[in-house]
């Protein structure tokens, strides 16, 4: 199974600061078509998981564009480059290259 | 706009059975892969069950065997039938569309005596 591992666990932001999660996974997320299946995701408290991020860097729709994922192979990143109450929770990234599918750990994301 | 109504989450034995169903709306069912998420108290999302979009079923180790997942296309309705629950099948069960893109407000399943 692919292993995916996600640093920091907790990270506490400063509101209007930048913010970035790194997720590595134990085994390449390039597929044969050559996409590359990495998704991140976002819950907050209480609520349903939304997925923010697919294919390392495509944002999903109604996605405010100060999320962005990068990232090639093994190692990705997501990035929030200012930081609003709103984006507080927890954050997950995930692959779909080959069953079974898996998540991160997940990261804590609160203000100071 | 697309939307998933999950239902038939409550409180069951160890041991015993339970169903939860996936209304969905909102875009071409028949075509879309489907699948069940978990999540424990307090814990992180597993990907329990997968219904391919090319019709492949996987299911994750933990309830392979227990678990199985159907669809009626005709009724936009997907399935997850939970056998010989246990006690750490306790969750929130959410209903997904295709790779993540779309996911329901969650069902609880309690397995306690």
């Amino acid at each position: 199974d692919v292993v995916m591992t996600q640093s920091p666990l907790s990270l506490p932001v400063t509101l209007g600061q930048p913010a970035s999660i790194s997720c590595r996974s134990s085994q390449s997320l390039v597929y044969t078509d050559g996409d590359t299946y990495l998704n991140w995701f976002h819950q907050r408290p209480g609520q349903s998981p939304r997925r923010l991020i697919y294919k390392v860097s495509k944002r999903d729709s109604g996605v405010p564009d100060r999320f962005s994922g990068s990232g090639s192979g093994t190692d990705f990143t997501l990035r929030i480059s200012r930081v609003e109450a709103e984006d507080v929770g927890v954050y997950y990234c995930m692959h779909s290259i080959r069953w079974p599918w898996t998540f991160g750990q997940g990261t804590k994301v609160e203000i100071k | 706009e697309v939307q998933l109504l999950e239902s038939g989450g409550g409180l069951v034995q160890p041991g015993g059975s339970l169903r939860l169903s996936c209304v969905a709306s909102g875009f071409t069912f028949s075509i879309s892969g489907m699948s069940w998420v978990r999540q424990a108290p307090g814990k992180g999302l597993e990907w329990v069950s997968l219904f391919h979009d090319d019709g492949d079923i996987h299911y994750s180790d933990s309830v392979n065997g227990r678990f199985a997942i159907s669809r009626d296309n005709s009724k936009n309705t997907f399935y997850l039938q939970m056998n010989s629950l246990r006690a750490d099948d306790t969750a929130v069960y959410y209903c997904v569309k295709d790779r993540g893109d779309s996911w329901g407000q969650g069902t609880l399943v309690t397995v306690s005596s």
